[in-house]
């Protein structure tokens, strides 16, 4: 089975610039979540979406969005881009089901560099 | 203050040597504990998870989960130089369904030959 996919791997914008990056989950997986990771702050839960509709937020501003579509890829945008948004962008999905623990199985993740 | 607290390191140890890795967390709701691996370059890999308290041992690897003390740790017996990585604990107070995890820093492990 492939593993979650995203793209582009490697992107540089300039501040001001609105970004979209693309995650596609675990054939199957109906949950996918996004997290920023700085050397910093480490890796931060930005929302979680499931069949469609975002069931948690962390505490990012506005600037982060996202959406999920009917075919559980999902993608995240950022506007007006500064320069603290430069981070590795993981997507993790998960099959969000059933009884048992749901692992949360991380992509490659999208280098987004902000000049 | 972070919810949850982890030494980054580095850590770099001799290989065949016993690592210990450690997390301490402030949120009392937390009851899946996680701990990740990380090569460079890669997005996280899941290692062990382990709800409420106990312990759990898989192979080389074992997790401990303290509620009492909101303390949780993880040993590498017989280390080996592929087990050089980030390892990240992180935490849940959600369903086991998914939802929202709390990491630590990431603790940067290097294991000489």
């Amino acid at each position: 089975k492939a593993g979650v996919t995203q793209t582009p791997r490697y992107l540089i914008k300039t501040r001001g610039q609105q970004v979209t990056l693309s995650c596609s989950p675990i054939s199957g997986h109906r949950s996918v979540s996004w997290y920023q990771q700085t050397p910093g702050q480490g890796l931060q839960f930005l929302f979680e979406y499931f069949s469609e509709t975002q069931r948690n937020k962390g505490n990012f501003p506005g600037r982060f969005s996202g959406r999920q579509f009917s075919n559980s890829r999902s993608e995240m945008n950022v506007s007006t881009l500064e320069l603290g948004d430069s981070a590795l962008y993981l997507c993790a999905s998960s099959p969000s089901q059933g009884d048992a623990y749901n692992e949360q199985f991380f992509g490659p993740g999208t280098r987004l560099t902000v000049l | 203050q972070k919810e949850v607290e982890q030494d980054p390191g580095p850590l770099s140890v001799p290989e065949g040597a016993i690592v210990s890795l450690n997390c301490t967390y402030s949120n009392s709701a937390f009851q899946y504990f996680m701990w990740y691996r990380q090569y460079s370059r890669k997005g996280p890999e899941l290692l062990m998870y382990t709800y409420s308290s106990g312990n759990k041992e898989d192979g080389r690897f074992t997790a401990q989960v303290d509620k009492s003390s909101k303390y949780i740790s993880l040993f590498i017996r017989d280390s080996q130089p592929s087990d050089s990585a980030t390892y990240l604990c992180a935490m849940s107070a959600g369903s086991y369904r998914g939802g929202k995890l709390i990491f630590g820093q990431g603790t940067e492990l290097s294991v000489k030959p």
